[in-house]
């Protein structure tokens, strides 16, 4: 079984729907991070999570909002889908409780989100 | 700012020669560097990290350098095969507290 695991896989919706996306992950990381990816921008943060209690945005938070429900589940939420934020989302983990800890982040196999 | 740069344009590269993929950042003062891999439509895999008080990190046939001074590091696959073929992504730390901030990647092309 994968380690980070995405829902859904696709998702195509409409300007306006709010939309959710899942993250799992069976490594017992306690970071959880948000990316997008745009073809000739790269990846993206978006907000990463350090632990349940602790949410930061980051360098493109504007129209979305964050969840961390448990250590192991951290959710991206679109309250207002518009069509620039059609691209591919991916959900990574990182520990920093090892000992040569050196933030190597361990990615999902993304979500990739169609808004018309 | 801080700005990261890899070359846009995809490398070709014959197999069984020496692909090197370059990625040059300015300021930046990174305590360390990595590089990973991304197959299409799938997520970035990691593959490497060199401190900036290491200035060559080898994994079986990939090998990276780190030169602080020139500000940019080198990542070298040897023997290259087409199952090498991916984008190459270098990430150093930024983007918020402990996140990292990714180059646009290079498109390496192993040709047969």
């Amino acid at each position: 079984d994968a380690d980070v695991t995405q829902t859904p896989r696709n998702r195509i919706t409409k300007t306006g729907k709010r939309i959710m996306l899942e993250c799992s992950q069976t490594k017992g990381h306690d970071r959880m991070y948000w990316y997008r990816q745009d073809p000739g921008l790269g990846l993206r943060l978006i907000y990463y999570s350090f632990d349940v209690k602790d949410i930061n945005k980051g360098e493109i938070s504007d129209g979305y909002s964050v969840s961390r429900q448990a250590q192991a589940k951290f959710s991206l939420s679109l309250e207002s889908a518009i069509p620039n934020q059609t691209a591919l989302y991916f959900c990574a983990t990182s520990d920093s409780t090892g000992t040569h800890s050196y933030n190597e982040q361990f990615f999902g196999p993304g979500t990739r989100l169609t808004v018309l | 700012s801080q700005k990261i740069e890899q070359n846009s344009e995809a490398l070709n590269i014959q197999e069984g020669k020496t692909a090197t993929l370059t990625c040059n950042y300015t300021n930046y003062s990174p305590a360390y560097l990595q590089w990973y891999r991304q197959d299409p439509g799938r997520g970035p895999v990691f593959l490497l990290l060199i401190r900036e008080n290491e200035k060559e990190k080898r994994k079986e046939r990939l090998k990276v350098t780190f030169d602080t001074t020139l500000k940019q590091s080198l990542f070298h696959i040897t023997a290259s095969q087409p199952a090498d073929s991916a984008t190459y992504l270098c990430a150093l730390p930024g983007g918020g507290a402990d996140g990292l901030t990714f180059g646009k990647g290079t498109h390496l092309i192993i040709q047969p």
